[in-house]
């Protein structure tokens, strides 16, 4: 069973809007990751964010973490037509060492 | 410097007929990991090693087995492929073993039909 489940499932914006996008999740965890994969590619690493942690940036990404609602956000600011793509939300829980635990993902798409 | 590298990259299957897929890194990373990705999901644990020397089942290990070949290379293989593993297969790789706080690298991918 997926322990991420990403809203919304799919979300369409112009170029220059900011796009948010939620990860919830079921049990406790070590740390939560945020992953792209564009169409037919394989997944990258945005930002990864630990449990004593609430909010983190790179770049124009802005990840939020609540601990106390399972919950997390990604934000991408001054979006592009490149930032198009699926995101997905990958938490570590506490027993699992290094492995993933993968939601269902977001496709975002962002016009030009 | 290539990353994790899958090979092949797309293959078709007769449902019973055998195949291994190739992964390997060059980052020295001690942990592989197995993953599988059906339409408009995320990706789920088909098997990992967290070390040279060990494998552990992941969510969907039925119907698949692994090897890992050295501390570069993860195999994954099909006895007797069947049509619920249609799939697009993606192999990672991170540095630690066990440990909390590591990014996972991904390969390309291989895209599998099984007919």
């Amino acid at each position: 069973s997926q322990q991420g489940e990403e809203d919304p499932q799919a979300l369409s914006i112009q170029e220059g809007e900011n796009a948010t996008m939620n990860c919830s999740y079921k049990t406790s965890i070590n740390n939560l990751q945020w992953y792209r994969q564009n169409s037919g590619r394989g997944l990258v690493h945005l930002i990864l964010i630990r449990s004593n942690e609430r909010e983190k940036h790179s770049g124009r990404l802005r990840v939020t973490l609540d601990t106390s609602k399972k919950s997390s956000s990604l934000l991408i600011t001054a979006s592009r037509a490149a930032d198009t793509a699926s995101y997905f939300c990958a938490t570590v829980r506490e027993t699992s060492g290094s492995r993933l635990t993968f939601g269902e993902g977001t496709q975002l798409t962002v016009n030009p | 410097n290539a990353g994790v590298t899958q090979t092949p990259k797309f293959q078709v299957l007769k449902t019973g007929q055998s195949m291994t897929l190739q992964c390997a890194q060059d980052m020295n990373h001690n942990s592989m990991y197995w993953y599988r990705q059906d339409p408009g999901m995320g990706l789920r644990l088909i098997y990992y090693s967290a070390s040279e020397g060990t494998t552990d089942k992941g969510e969907v290990p039925n119907g698949y087995n692994v090897s890992r070949l050295n501390k570069r290379e993860f195999s994954l293989r099909l006895e007797s492929a069947a049509p619920s593993q249609t799939s697009v297969y993606f192999c990672a790789s991170t540095r630690g073993s066990g440990g909390f706080y590591n990014e996972q690298f991904f390969g390309p991918g291989t895209r599998l039909t099984v007919l």
